[in-house]
């Protein structure tokens, strides 16, 4: 399965600290997404890194991608009690039965 | 945000009933999903549509079935609804397989 694995499962943080999310997967992709979850609400998309980049940035998110090691990275910096969410990575890859498929998430809580 | 709307929101019904959900959108992209959410598992797939009338199956879906006779619209039926189909299920849009997915808000489903 090319399924994302998040790690930690779950991350409590103080606000204004950096909160640092991990994601595995274990065949090629043609790329990778990060998604949010607030309770009781939809998923978010935040970010896509293809497979032939190495780091993206949007705000307050730095994302990374290691091919060789296939895993990726979610830094939050300086983080606020908003950013209390599910987070997800979802992994693309094209060919036969391709679809988007979806870790178990990563629970971040961010203390005032 | 993508204009996605879920109906109903919440519903409980009983085992062996036909139960539909609704997702309409606003934002004429192709392609359409029916998730489901559970605890463990994370978000899995059930159906996609790739555009009206064409549709093909997901990881999980034994048990239900989708219609799509307008690009606005993806409907998903559970025949006869069991136990094990209480769940929060969701409905995604995007303009391509390799795109971000634009979420619902989600319809919690309980069956006793």
């Amino acid at each position: 399965s090319q399924q994302g694995e998040e790690d930690p499962q779950a991350l409590s943080i103080q606000e204004g600290e950096n909160a640092t999310m991990n994601c595995s997967y274990k065949t090629s992709i043609n790329n990778l997404q990060w998604y949010r979850q607030n309770s009781g609400r939809g998923l978010v998309h935040l970010i896509l890194i293809r497979s032939n980049e190495r780091e993206k940035h949007s705000g307050r998110l730095r994302v990374t991608l290691d091919t060789s090691k296939k895993s990726s990275s979610l830094l939050i910096t300086a983080s606020r009690a908003a950013d209390t969410a599910s987070y997800f990575c979802a992994t693309y890859r094209s060919g036969a039965n391709s679809k988007l498929t979806f870790g178990k998430g990563i629970t971040l809580s961010v203390r005032p | 945000d993508a204009g996605i709307t879920q109906s109903p929101r919440h519903k409980v019904t009983e085992t062996g009933t036909p139960v539909t959900l609704r997702c309409h959108q606003t934002e004429n992209h192709r392609y359409m999903y029916w998730y489901r959410q559970d605890p463990g598992h994370g978000l899995r797939l059930i159906h996609y549509s790739y555009g009206v009338k064409d549709t093909d199956k997901g990881e999980v879906s034994d048990g239900y079935s989708v219609s799509r006779s307008k690009t606005e619209d993806f409907l998903l039926t559970l025949e006869s609804a069991t136990s094990s189909q209480t769940s929060v299920y969701f409905c995604a849009i995007s303009g391509d397989f390799n795109q971000p997915q634009h979420f619902g808000d989600g319809t919690r489903l309980s069956i006793l």
